[in-house]
């Protein structure tokens, strides 16, 4: 398994451009999620998913849309990026193919997006 | 806003026990403790959970009071790629419960 994995790893945007960044997971885990990370900070929940079709909004939800149109894959798109944008971005999926708590969530390498 | 409250940053010397403390003063009967960490700029890593009674895997103890409303993670033999960032965190038992991750501990681990 490749577990979590993101694209691109870098990016560098002009502000008001738009982009997605690309998750995938093949552990087909239900549960699906994308957060921020700012420099000397924690993670901040942006959006996530717990199951196809089925999307939520996390902390800091602004600026940001997602779709779960297969179990794999969660993207997460900027439809006019702002420098407040720049920011580290994981993904993680948890599983949850049993009636027992998911308990592990699984994080991908994370994408590094400058927004200038 | 986290639940939870962490030092933040602690150091501690290659080879010796490394005891994280975390304050979840309003935990609630059906929150889990999670403990997971973040190397350098890595993706975080999950490390351990647990309910009330202590927990134990490769990588960790989990030790839980008996009021649950502190926990403390034990890293017995802390080695350098222990340095990280600890995030403790209280999650509700259910599932595709969300995690909430606040600003952790900075754990260097001294040569």
């Amino acid at each position: 398994n490749a577990g979590v994995t993101q694209t691109p790893k870098f990016q560098v945007l002009k502000t008001g451009q738009s982009m997605t960044l690309q998750c995938a997971q093949d552990m087909n885990h239900e549960y699906m999620s994308w957060y921020r990370q700012d420099p000397g900070m924690g993670l901040r929940l942006i959006h996530y998913s717990v199951g196809a079709g089925i999307t939520d909004q996390g902390e800091v939800p602004n600026g940001y849309n997602v779709s779960r149109s297969t179990t794999e894959d969660f993207p997460l798109r900027l439809l006019s990026a702002a420098p407040s944008q720049t920011s580290v971005y994981f993904c993680a999926s948890m599983g949850g193919n049993s009636d027992r708590i998911t308990d592990t969530q699984y994080f991908g390498p994370g994408t590094r997006l400058t927004v200038l | 806003d986290a639940k939870t409250t962490q030092p933040t940053s602690m150091d501690c010397a290659e080879g010796r026990a490394a005891n994280l403390p975390c304050n979840h003063s309003t935990i609630s009967g059906n929150e889990y403790v999670y403990w997971y960490r973040q190397i350098h700029s890595q993706g975080p890593q999950y490390i351990i959970h647990g309910l009330k009674n202590n927990e134990t895997n490769e990588m960790a103890s989990l030790i839980i009071t008996e009021d649950r409303k502190s926990s403390t993670l034990i890293l017995p033999h802390a080695t350098l790629r222990d340095t990280a960032v600890y995030y403790c965190i209280v999650r509700p038992y259910r599932r595709n419960t969300p995690l909430v991750f606040g600003k952790g501990t900075r754990l260097s681990v001294i040569a």
